[in-house]
């Protein structure tokens, strides 16, 4: 069974461009969660899918932040425009049972660099 | 969802059993206690997790104390690729409260041969 998977692996752009990252969570997975990590800190928490809909998205950092999962399959996280304090490791996460005893799997992680 | 403390760093010796602490002094009655580990930059392991009882998979054994205030992540036979930040994270039981895993500093174990 494939796992959780993250295109691209790597993204370097420019300041006030635009990024789309993409997340396939494991098939059957109802629930996709967006994680990142931005240098020296620790792993955060950005939002919560249900399908195709936003069940929690208290961890997105501002409106420059743009996550969609049309069809309730993969997610999309669009930043524009990017801003130098936007780097950082993008993770993604699936689970099957929302809930304290469902298990999230983790994807590889989209590394995006802004210069 | 409760706060977790774990020592920042640890070294354990290839063969040996790594056994990792987690205090969890604030845990509720239906919040989980989740292990995952996280190897350079590669996205977070699941590991293994558990509510109240003692729990072993091919990766580990996790042992809850009978107040369920604290527990240890234990590696029976601990590798060099074993080398990673491990987490201990609480988590709320109820869905749709709380879904979100919150990640602390982890202990960085570094087995050594």
């Amino acid at each position: 069974e494939a796992g959780v998977t993250q295109f691209p692996s790597h993204s370097v752009i420019e300041k006030g461009q635009t990024v789309t990252l993409r997340c396939d969570p494991i098939s059957g997975h109802d629930n996709l969660y967006w994680y990142r990590r931005v240098m020296g800190k620790e792993i955060k928490f950005l939002l919560h899918f249900v399908k195709e809909s936003k069940q929690d998205e208290s961890g997105m950092p501002n409106n420059r932040f743009l996550a969609e999962r049309t069809g309730g399959t993969y997610s999309t996280l669009k930043v524009q425009p990017a801003e130098l304090e936007d780097s950082g490791v993008y993770f993604c996460a699936s689970s099957l049972i929302a809930g304290g005893a469902d298990t999230q799997y983790f994807g590889p992680g989209t590394r995006l660099t802004v210069l | 969802d409760a706060k977790t403390t774990q020592p920042p760093s640890m070294d354990c010796a290839e063969g040996r059993a790594a056994n990792l602490p987690c205090n969890h002094s604030t845990i509720s009655g239906n919040e989980y206690v989740y292990w995952y580990r996280q190897i350079h930059s590669q996205g977070p392991q699941y590991i293994i997790h558990g509510l109240k009882n003692n729990e072993t998979n091919e990766m580990a054994s996790l042992i809850i104390t009978e107040d369920r205030k604290s527990s240890t992540l234990i590696l029976p036979h601990a590798t060099l690729r074993d080398t990673a930040v491990y987490y201990c994270i609480v988590r709320g039981g109820v869905p749709r409260a709380g879904n979100m895993l919150t990640f602390g500093g982890g202990t960085r174990l570094m087995v050594k041969p």
